[in-house]
């Protein structure tokens, strides 16, 4: 069965120190891929995407991700986070103009 | 990217009424989807609206519980029909652009709550 995997519920990480979000997904063929960023009390927000070429994907905010094909991942990652980062994170999949949403992963940041 | 608004953003109703929501894109667009994000859940795909041809629905959602409009290449409507607390959702739309694209933009969403 297809499917996208967000492993991670919640994760707490300090200001400055590094993040990275863990997705992976089951499907037939390589599917496009995105990770989108929910606010408190907002909608969703692209942070980036990967549809073919360069594995490492630059997106905004200072976010980045990487695909992995031999492990059928998506993880995001970003070097720095700031408070404003705290936020709900979806990673999503791409078939045929339909998103698949994993169950997301919460986004703490302390002082 | 297109920008989305939605209306309302937010809404109380009463268990048994109908809330018809409102979507609207600064752009003309192709595809217009509708979500359900149930609390604390991730979103969940109600249906798919092209201008001019019926609303595809996904599996579990029907379109007498669900109506969509779509009557134009900017607008769409969802409605929620006969409602009861279960339907207390944040609901979005979202568009993927004129060409169809496979990148998905998202409105701000519409927070219901049925008492």
């Amino acid at each position: 069965a297809q499917s996208v995997t967000q492993p991670d519920i919640h994760i707490t990480v300090s200001e400055g120190a590094s993040l990275e979000l863990r997705c992976n997904y089951s499907y037939g063929a390589t599917p496009y891929l995105f990770w989108y960023v929910q606010s408190p009390g907002q909608g969703l927000q692209l942070l980036l995407k990967y549809f073919s070429g360069d594995t490492l994907v630059q997106g905004i905010k200072g976010f980045e991700a990487e695909f992995k094909r031999s492990q059928s991942s998506f993880n995001l990652r970003k070097p720095s986070v700031h408070w404003s980062d705290a936020a709900e994170y979806f990673c999503a999949v791409g078939m045929d103009y339909k998103l698949s949403f994993g169950a997301g992963t919460t986004v703490t940041v302390r002082a | 990217s297109a920008v989305i608004s939605q209306k309302p953003s937010r809404d109380i109703c009463q268990r048994g009424t109908s809330l018809t929501i409102q979507c609207q894109v600064d752009s003309q667009v192709t595809m217009m989807f509708w979500y359900r994000q149930q609390p604390g859940q991730s979103l969940t795909l109600i249906a798919t609206a092209n201008q001019g041809s019926e609303a595809t629905y996904e599996s579990g959602f029907v379109i007498d519980k669900f109506p969509i409009s779509r009557p134009n290449l900017t607008f769409s409507t969802l409605t929620v029909s006969n409602m009861s607390p279960e339907d207390s959702s944040i609901y979005l739309c979202s568009t993927s652009g004129l060409a169809g694209a496979d990148t998905q933009y998202f409105g701000p969403g519409t927070r219901l709550t049925v008492l």
